[in-house]
């Protein structure tokens, strides 16, 4: 069965904190993404990655940055954290060949920034 | 510019009224169009990916169509448990695997 896990539901912290949000899949994808999501705005993408140490900028990188060491773990980094990135981040993973590239998500983190 | 249009935006049916939910997308070289179920405070599942025109898919009470210009995804005798935003997404050019995906639809079913 397809997996993929995200480290924390739930998240609170304070403005100016580096935040590290982590995910890992277990089906040896080649592409992983990070994804907000907002009322209104719908699936924004922040990151992907098609590879190991390979990574490209998505419609809205500012504030963020990734790292992919291993290519089953994908990290979302939040340099210093504000208020508008409050927000739900959602990760997915999918293949690169063999004709299908539906993505498959993670539950989700609802990060909180006060 | 791709684009993917969903509509409607929100949609309340009663249990058993069947009714369909629509994808409009402009992409230059389709390579797949997917849909997810997305309940609150959780992630989208995949359900469907539909590759060409004339191409159908089904999942219990859902039925996936796919023609050149829009998807649809039909809802027969839904029930409660139906209730969820259903998500449409195209896939993008090249071989990032990234795609594009539309606003969404908010579906009710009220028993």
């Amino acid at each position: 069965d397809v997996k993929v896990t995200q480290s924390s539901r739930y998240l609170v912290k304070r403005t100016g904190e580096k935040v590290f949000l982590e995910c890992v899949q277990d089906m040896d994808h080649e592409n992983m993404f990070w994804y907000r999501q907002d009322p209104g705005l719908g699936l924004r993408l922040i990151y992907f990655s098609y590879d190991v140490k390979m990574k490209e900028k998505g419609d809205i990188p500012e504030g963020y940055s990734v790292s992919r060491e291993k290519k089953e773990r994908f990290s979302l980094i939040l340099e210093s954290a504000s208020t508008n990135q409050t927000s739900m981040y959602l990760c997915a993973s999918s293949v690169t060949s063999g004709g299908t590239y539906e993505q498959y998500f993670g539950p989700g983190t609802r990060l909180t920034v006060t | 510019e791709d684009q993917v249009t969903q509509s409607p935006e929100a949609l309340r049916l009663q249990e058993g009224e069947s009714s369909s939910l629509n994808c409009s997308y402009t992409v230059s070289g389709l390579r797949g169009l997917f849909w997810y179920r997305q309940d609150p405070g959780k992630g989208p599942e995949f359900l469907f990916t539909l590759y060409s025109a004339g191409e159908e898919k089904e999942k219990e009470r859902l039925k996936a169509t796919l023609t050149k210009k829009e998807s649809f995804l039909h809802i027969t005798a839904p029930k409660p448990e139906d209730s969820a935003t259903y998500l449409c997404a195209v896939q993008e050019g090249g071989n990032t695997g990234k795609l594009i995906f539309g606003q969404g639809t908010t579906l009710q079913v009220k028993p």
